[in-house]
């Protein structure tokens, strides 16, 4: 499985923009890119995914790198409730482990009021 | 839309002892999963299915059965609960494909004592 790098944690100010780096160097032509997220006591939660166009939804943006390399998660204004561990997952279009999210440690994002 | 249902929250078992953790997702998904997540770390994947009647192991199988007679249900068995199964456990399902992110439960918290 290629394998992710993300800092263990950031920290940000409430209303201000966050911009959560993921490297990922050996990605292969047929890796999506999925950000997933988990909050205190909870479940992971799905927050967006991409291959190799810039992708925005009412959570997040994702930036990738044209050599696809790397990618930023964006939360355009960081709330409180965006405190959580953010994961930055290589999920593989045709292997045979496709069903498979493997978790890294993930950043811890901490937003002060 | 109840997404995936995980019962009982929590639950504590002696050493020895059997039990199931229930999963059920009533949005049709094909995929399957149950996670573990051991503090501080990232979730690891227990075991797997890509359909009824389908069902593998991922990266820590032992001392876990499943099966999945339903689309619907994912029930996750432990045959003689051992300390070192104490963990928070996670199902969660997906459509088909890589295209589409995971949908987790709010987890079940064991304590084997």
């Amino acid at each position: 499985d290629a394998k992710t790098t993300q800092p263990n944690s950031m920290e940000s100010n409430e209303e201000e923009p966050v911009h959560l780096p993921c490297n990922h160097s050996t990605i292969s032509g047929t890796d999506y890119i999925h950000w997933y997220r988990q909050l205190p006591s909870q479940g992971p939660e799905y927050v967006i995914h991409g291959l190799t166009s810039n992708v925005n939804n009412r959570m997040a943006s994702l930036a990738i790198a044209e050599d696809r390399k790397s990618s930023t998660l964006i939360l355009h204004r960081a709330t409180l409730r965006d405190a959580a561990v953010y994961y930055c997952i290589l999920r593989d279009i045709e292997g045979g482990s496709n069903y498979k999210l493997t978790f890294g440690k993930g950043t811890l994002l901490t937003v002060n009021p | 839309n109840a997404g995936v249902t995980q019962t009982p929250k929590f639950q504590v078992l002696k050493t020895g002892q059997s039990m199931t953790l229930q999963c059920a997702q009533d949005m049709n998904h094909e995929y399957m999963s149950w996670y573990r997540q051991d503090p501080g770390m990232g979730l690891r994947l227990i075991h797997y299915s890509v359909g009824a009647g389908i069902t593998d192991q991922g990266e820590v199988p032992n001392g876990y059965n499943v099966s999945r007679s339903t689309t619907e249900d994912f029930p996750l068995r432990l045959l003689s609960a051992a300390p070192s199964q104490t963990s928070v456990y996670f199902c969660a399902s997906s459509r088909t494909g890589t295209n589409y992110g995971y949908t987790f439960g709010s987890g079940t918290r064991l304590t084997v004592v």
